[in-house]
């Protein structure tokens, strides 16, 4: 099973600030790395997939880079909305997701 | 885009059987990709099982042999049929829907299972 760890568990930032999400794969997965949002009561969004494609209706602020074992999901500018948590998950191999990273407001 | 209503969960004992639905609206059911991934409470996602156009189907180890997805495209519906439950399948099944296997493109809003005696 491929593993998937993001860092950190929590960030804690003001609205307006650049947020920075870390996922590190167990080993490469070819690119098939893919980030979600999930609020409080809510299924997940797709944000990105395959790295660096946004899903349809994402604002650019959010955008995934990455190669081999290290992803990184980067918001420009949080937006109010923007605080939730944040799952990695790769579809290379079975899928498996990271544990989440919470963003919440400073 | 796609929207996916899930039914049929709730609350059963330990080595009992419940079986989920997925209902999709829209007209390109029959090439999807349909999975289920649950959340137990306060935990995070586990993907569960796929079930690809052609009926091809993968499972997780952990429900393998004791869970089966399949899917009815005449009416735009997959299943999920959970035998031998145990405490630990606890949790909110996602219905999700995708044009590209182990993606979740469109997700349902979940439906809970609790298994406790």
């Amino acid at each position: 099973e491929v593993v998937l760890t993001q860092s950190p568990a929590t960030l804690s930032l003001f609205p307006g600030e650049r947020a920075t999400l870390s996922c590190r794969a167990s080993q490469s997965v070819n690119g098939y790395l893919v980030w979600y949002q999930q609020k409080p009561g809510q299924a997940p969004r797709l944000l990105i997939y395959e790295t660096s494609n946004r899903a349809t209706g994402i604002p650019p602020r959010f955008s995934g880079s990455g190669s081999g074992t290290d992803f990184t999901l980067t918001i420009s500018s949080l937006e109010p909305e923007d605080f939730a948590v944040y799952y990695c998950q790769q579809g290379y191999y079975w899928p498996t997701f990271g544990q989440g990273t919470k963003v919440d407001i400073k | 885009e796609v929207q996916l209503v899930e039914s049929g969960g709730g609350l059963i004992q330990p080595g009992g059987s419940l079986r989920l639905s997925c209902a999709a609206s829209g007209n390109s059911f029959n090439i999807l990709f349909i999975s289920w991934v649950r959340q137990a409470p306060g935990k995070g996602l586990e993907w569960v099982t796929i079930i690809y156009p052609d009926d091809r189907t993968f499972y997780a180890d952990a429900v393998k042999g004791r869970f089966t997805i399949s899917r009815d495209n005449s009416k735009n519906r997959v299943f999920l049929q959970m035998d031998a439950l145990r405490v630990d399948d606890t949790a909110l099944y996602f219905c999700v829907g995708s044009d590209m296997p182990n993606r979740g493109d469109f997700w349902g809003q979940g439906t809970p299972v609790s298994v406790s005696s």
